[in-house]
């Protein structure tokens, strides 16, 4: 079963705007991950957050992550065409266990 | 590009039959995980492989199983096929190290097995 949910299920915005993008899950995680997926192919994986972190930056990217809510947010900033793919987030849960569990995914459309 | 690579990319069975695909982990990777894709969905865990012994399992049944080769090379193989086995299949690989700290756990995934069954 999923870990839990991306919000919104999809998103569409002009080039050169902000996206927010948002995930909740339900059990305690090591770490939380994003990743990128075009068009039904593999999925690129764009930046990782520890469960003791607040906040991480990657160029345009910026995650949070609040462990007491269970959530984090995918901010990409200034968006271009090419971003338009599928986003998830995915955990990792603590016991040792190395599987990522995913959510089903925000899919954002970049107008230009 | 990830360096890891997923054979064949597309591949159409009938109901019943049995399926073997097959995934080369990039360089230096000493674990392989399997993920099944469902249209729409988020991928989820089959199982992982680490140097060559299962890893953890998901929720799925004995019909699917797996190989890690000593090149850290994989394969699924699924018998029985059923229509709800219509998928994408993604591998990935990481290096795991076994260390009194939290590893990053990043997975490098290729580009998927395209699996359709009539």
């Amino acid at each position: 079963s999923q870990q839990g949910e991306e919000d919104p299920q999809a998103l569409s915005i002009q080039e050169g705007e902000n996206a927010t993008m948002n995930c909740s899950y339900k059990t305690s995680i090591n770490n939380l991950q994003w990743y990128r997926q075009n068009s039904g192919r593999g999925l690129v994986h764009l930046i990782l957050i520890r469960s003791n972190e607040r906040e991480k930056h990657s160029g345009r990217l910026r995650v949070t992550l609040d462990t007491s809510k269970k959530s984090s947010s995918l901010l990409i900033t200034a968006s271009r065409a090419a971003d338009t793919a599928s986003y998830f987030c995915a955990t990792d849960g603590k016991g040792g266990s190395e599987k990522l569990v995913f959510g089903k995914g925000t899919k954002l459309t970049v107008n230009p | 590009e990830t360096g890891v690579t997923q054979s064949p990319t597309h591949l159409i069975k009938t109901r019943g039959q049995q399926v073997t695909l097959r995934c080369s982990s990039q360089s230096g990777h000493n674990t392989v995980s399997w993920y099944q894709q469902a249209l729409g969905q988020g991928p989820q865990f089959i199982f992982q492989y680490y140097r060559e012994e299962e890893n953890g399992r998901g929720n799925f049944p004995p019909r699917f199983s797996g190989l890690q080769f000593p090149n850290y090379s994989s394969e699924l193989n699924v018998n029985a096929l059923e229509l709800d086995d219509s998928a994408l299949y993604l591998c990935a690989s990481s290096l795991r190290v076994l260390s009194n700290s939290v590893s990053k756990n990043i997975q490098y995934f290729g580009a998927g097995t395209r699996l359709s069954v009539l």
